[in-house]
């Protein structure tokens, strides 16, 4: 079993819709991050949590310490979201990845 | 423009080979940390390194290794290469070395390809 597991793999939406991607992970950590990968490779870290909930524009990033889970929440989803999510782990200087959510935004 | 530049962005190799994979982190920081993505296995921790130090291994290869220079940018050398070797390798640099509090900043990375 993976120690780090995202759902949906795949995600389709409309553009403007609320978009949520769940991470579960099975091993204490220190953080967790959401990178976001857009098809050219590169990669953007879009937040570090170690508790509660951040926001950056229409991006919402929550984490639930006892539950060992978070999501991440797009509003008004838009084509240029069109990417590929990726849930990260950090345990002390360790880090484990999720598989990815490949997200898929159509106007 | 995330400040951590890598080089080269792509490279053909044979199998067999060595080849050398350079980061320059952002300005200040002091943590360099190495990924590998294959198509197979998805991203996965290599090594990082602390003003000079190794700090943290991962899932590193004998046949590859790094270090950190005084000027902190970082080379990985991947030696013996095997097929199996193909994938991009991300560099990210970050402030601290605690794990708490080090946000990342990734690199465009390297795609590696071993014909």
């Amino acid at each position: 079993k993976n120690e780090v597991e995202q759902s949906p793999q795949n995600l389709t939406a409309q553009e403007g819709e609320f978009i949520t991607i769940n991470c579960s992970y099975s091993v204490g950590i220190s953080a967790l991050h959401w990178l976001q990968q857009h098809p050219g490779g590169g990669i953007v870290s879009l937040f570090m949590l170690s508790s509660g909930k951040k926001k950056h524009g229409r991006l919402i990033a929550t984490i639930n310490i006892q539950e060992k889970h978070s999501s991440l929440h797009i509003t008004a989803s838009h084509p240029r979201d069109s990417a590929v999510y990726i849930c990260a782990v950090r345990d002390n200087n360790d880090m484990r990845f999720g598989a990815g959510t490949r997200l898929t935004v159509k106007p | 423009d995330s400040g951590v530049t890598q080089t080269p962005k792509h490279l053909i190799t044979a199998t067999g080979q060595r080849v050398t994979l350079r980061c320059s982190p952002r300005s200040g920081d002091l943590s360099v940390y190495w990924y590998q993505q294959s198509l197979d296995q998805g991203l996965q921790f290599l090594i990082q390194y602390y003003n000079g130090e190794e700090r943290a291994k991962g899932n590193i290869l004998e046949r590859f290794s790094a270090q950190q220079f005084p000027d902190l940018h970082s080379e990985l050398n991947l030696s013996s290469l095997e097929l199996g070797d193909s994938a991009l390798y991300f560099c990210a640099s970050s402030p601290r070395t605690s794990a708490n509090t080090g946000e990342l900043f990734f690199g465009e990375g390297s795609r590696l390809t071993v014909l």
